[in-house]
């Protein structure tokens, strides 16, 4: 296990609707990126958040945005949900100093009606 | 754009054999490359990451190599395991301050008893 926890597990939303994510690192991780793997494909970066700011955006729009707290904890909101946003969405911590390794959590599995 | 190659067939081997799995990748010259597993429902694992200055690392039993002119790395498991079974994804990190990982879609391994 690598220490990274998130929430839910599972969701079940409509089309239209909104979700908020969450994620908490591991312990001594000061940045979190996020993740949308669809079935069959690997994951594609979404962002990232360094000391509670955005560092660096994947091509999603803007409906999907994020936050990170002080304790380095952070979420994942998609608005207007669409069919297509039903995956696996995973957060990855990493440490200062070795923020090329990235650990995962294992992730919340939304699905979008 | 970007394209990274994983062979998408399943590799399906005999327990003691040497698994080989290769990632190709077009349009882009990563910093470094790390291999991921990743068990159904479960978020990737890290394994092994390998800078561009590097030709081979070793950990345990696994194996990496990364050839920048062929623009090819290979990752072999020697001695395989049924316990090795398991989605193998490949991902390439740049210099970018994300430090964001581009993965592959992944390769199927199957080791029987």
């Amino acid at each position: 296990e690598t220490g990274v926890t998130q929430s839910p597990t599972h969701l079940i939303k409509t089309r239209g609707q909104q979700v908020t994510l969450r994620c908490s690192s591991q312990s001594g991780h000061n940045t979190v990126s996020w993740y949308q793997q669809a079935l069959g494909q690997g994951p594609q970066f979404i962002f990232q958040y360094y000391r509670e700011e955005e560092n660096g955006r994947g091509n999603f729009p803007p409906r999907f945005s994020g936050l990170q707290f002080p304790n380095y904890s952070s979420e994942l909101n998609v608005n207007a949900l669409e069919l297509d946003d039903s995956a696996l969405y995973l957060c990855a911590s990493s440490a200062r100093g070795v923020r090329e390794t990235q650990y995962f959590g294992p992730g919340t599995r939304l699905l979008v009606l | 754009s970007q394209k990274i190659e994983q062979n998408s067939e399943a590799l399906n081997i005999q327990e003691g054999k040497t698994a080989t799995l290769t990632c190709n990748y077009t349009n882009y010259s990563p910093a470094y490359l790390q291999w991921y597993r990743q068990d159904p429902g479960r978020g990737p694992v890290f394994l092994l990451l390998i800078r561009e200055n590097e030709k081979e690392k070793r950990k345990e039993r696994l194996k990496v190599t990364f050839d920048t002119t062929l623009k090819q790395s290979l990752f072999h498991i020697t001695a395989s395991q049924p316990a090795d079974s398991a989605t193998y994804l490949c991902a390439l990190g740049g210099t970018d301050s994300s430090y964001k990982l581009i993965f592959g879609s992944g390769t199927r391994l199957l080791v029987r008893p």
